[in-house]
């Protein structure tokens, strides 16, 4: 039943490694993103994809790459982690319908890089 | 670039108060407005969602205003519950897809 899933939900790693973030949704939307929580707790847009194809990319390190397989996964792999890079990442959808265009949101993943 | 306000950081109050959480934000040239709510060690709830053309939306026991060309949204919550204790996020919609996120108001409602 729900609607934006991600995995893992925690994840401890080492500085330097490589790691993947899943997200899928079955809500049928078109729009999925992936947003940085940082410690002080601020929510930051990462990157959107519509119907597969990167509409933004803000600044943020070449080392993020998003990969949509298909409309319902936006999965997020970070190379050559950096200590910096601990935050809690969400993913979101949203299917614009005329004027309105709430975004539904993930439970998050709390990436620890030590 | 715009920039997202909130005030106040944190609030406390006791169960049963009326209370108002501001919001402010530097280009009012938004698609629309939406505050969201977030438990901790929890994803983003949408409260409501305001359109640039509207000035006001009810959910409940909540409302929110939209003043666009000042640049503000207030959130309103009447007669306040501890299961209202949450992090309140506004965020304004510029366009297609892009959320700018304020840094939230921590609510603790006691019993």
């Amino acid at each position: 039943d729900t609607a934006v899933s991600q995995t893992p939900k925690y994840l401890v790693t080492q500085m330097g490694n490589d790691k993947s973030i899943k997200c899928e949704q079955n809500l049928g939307h078109d729009t999925m993103y992936w947003y940085k929580q940082d410690s002080k707790k601020f929510l930051k847009i990462m990157f959107s994809y519509n119907n597969k194809e990167l509409i933004i990319n803000e600044t943020v390190p070449n080392r993020f790459s998003p990969k949509s397989p298909d409309k319902a996964h936006l999965n997020l792999h970070i190379n050559s982690l950096e200590l910096g890079d601990s935050a809690v990442y969400f993913c979101a959808s949203s299917q614009v319908r005329g004027s309105q265009e709430t975004q539904y949101f993930g439970p998050g993943t709390r990436l620890l890089v030590l | 670039k715009q920039e997202v306000t909130q005030i106040p950081a944190a609030l406390s109050v006791p169960e049963g108060e009326n209370l108002v959480l501001n919001c402010s934000f530097t280009d009012s040239a938004i698609y629309n407005l939406q505050w969201f709510r977030q438990d901790p060690g929890k994803g983003l709830t949408s409260l409501l969602l305001i359109q640039s053309s509207q000035r006001e939306q009810t959910s409940g026991r909540l409302n929110a205003s939209l003043d666009k060309s000042s640049g503000r949204s207030t959130l309103y919550i009447a007669a306040s519950q501890p299961g209202d204790s949450a992090t309140y996020l506004c965020a304004t919609a510029a366009g297609y897809s892009t959320l700018t996120f304020g840094k939230g108001t921590m609510l603790l409602v006691s019993p």
